[in-house]
Formats: C-alpha cells, structure tokens, sequence
C-alpha cells in the first residue's frame, strides 16, 4: 500500500477553513483515499472517502488531483470541537485485499478561540 | 445510528494475568477487527476476523493472544499473560463487507493498564 505523508499538526481558529493535504506518491490505480478523525480517548472515526476529483458529505470535502499523488481534507469553518486526529489513509480496492486499515501517525488539528 | 460497544471501558491488571476485552459489533456487520493504541503512538491493526475464522494477523499478535465469537453477538479478545508493554486502549471494528475501502465503525475503545 502506498505510503502517506501528512503534516503533523495544524492549529485554526474558530470559524476558519482547514485544508490539510496528505502526499501519497506511490498510489496505485485501485486504491482509494480515506480520511478518518480520532478524538482523545476515542476511536477513530470515518469521514470521507474518495478516487478522484472532488467528493463532499455533510462533514468535509475531499480534492484529489488527476495525477491522485496528493489529496487535500477541507473542513469548512472549524469549530473547537473539530479539534482532534486527522488520519489519511490509502486503502487497496480489488478481490481479496486485506480489510486491515493502517494508519500513519495523523495531522493533529487544535482549533482555538 | 447502530455503534459498536465495547466492555469494559477500562481494566486495571497485573503482569502474567489473563484479560479477556469484549465487544459487541453492529448486528448486520459480519466483518471485526481489533487494533490497539499505544498512549501517544499510532492505531496498530492486531487482526481481522470472518466467519468463526481469523482472516489476517500482524506480527503484533503472536501466541499471547487470542479471538472468538463465542456467540451471536459477542466478539472476544484474549490477551493469556498480559505483559506491561501490552499497556494500551484496544479498539474494536467491524464493518459489513472486507474490502478496505469499506467504512469500519470503531467502539469506544478498552483502556487496558498493566502494571
């Protein structure tokens, strides 16, 4: 599966977009791009998930270019309680592929007042 | 909207002694999981579970451990002789079909302490 790269934290404040872009140069044509958000004490938790261009749900929109090196997370006027774990993750898409899910270390997201 | 539950919350015990973190899926879902977390460290995938059958480990989970589904609704993680370095909150997932691009829906999580 393809390595990601994200940034490790990003501090907003209140009312701000956040974009947070994760690098995934070696994706291939299969796998699918998949952001999930921890808070503290909690399990992680789905957001968004896409293949290409742009994909948006009540929560967040999901931007991945053509090339699909690269997607960026934006979450449209943040709120402290958007204060949390941001996890991107690259998932493989074929018969028989494993369902483990491997997350990398995040972008820690601190929203402030 | 249905969720994954998981008991205990936390469990306190001491090196040696055998813990046993339960977790009751969402009732449609066919597919579990459970990962760990070490405090301040990365989810870690410790294994995946189908049919009565374990479908995918990692190297993390050896000989100690363990998992069953002891009946409809259960599923079990047996840890034999808890070690301290097994310290760490335990999640379990379960999503309804096992291909990653599949939403896994995680459980609160088991804070397990082992001292």
């Amino acid at each position: 599966l393809a390595k990601t790269t994200q940034p490790i934290s990003m501090d907003s404040y209140e009312g701000q977009e956040v974009n947070i872009t994760c690098s995934h140069n070696n994706i291939a044509t299969n796998d699918y791009i998949t952001w999930y958000q921890q808070f503290p004490s909690q399990g992680p938790r789905f957001i968004i998930q896409g293949y290409k261009t742009k994909v948006t749900n009540e929560v967040a929109s999901l931007f991945i270019p053509a090339d699909r090196k690269s997607s960026t997370l934006s979450l449209p006027r943040v709120s402290l309680s958007d204060t949390a774990v941001y996890y991107c993750l690259v998932v493989a898409n074929y018969g028989g592929s494993q369902g483990n899910l491997i997350f990398g270390k995040g972008t820690k997201l601190s929203v402030k007042p | 909207e249905p969720e994954v539950t998981q008991t205990p919350s936390h469990q306190v015990t001491q090196m040696g002694q055998e813990v046993i973190l339960r977790c009751v899926p969402i009732s449609n879902h066919l597919y579990f999981y459970w990962y760990r977390q070490i405090l301040g460290q990365k989810v870690e995938f410790l294994v995946s579970f189908y049919n009565n059958e374990i479908s995918e480990k990692s190297e993390i989970f050896d000989d100690q451990f363990s998992v069953e589904r002891p009946d409809g609704s259960n599923f079990t993680l047996k840890i034999r002789s808890t070690k301290l370095e097994d310290s760490a909150m335990y999640f379990c997932a379960s999503s309804e079909v096992w291909v990653a691009q599949e939403t896994q829906y995680f459980g609160p999580g088991t804070r397990l302490l082992v001292l």
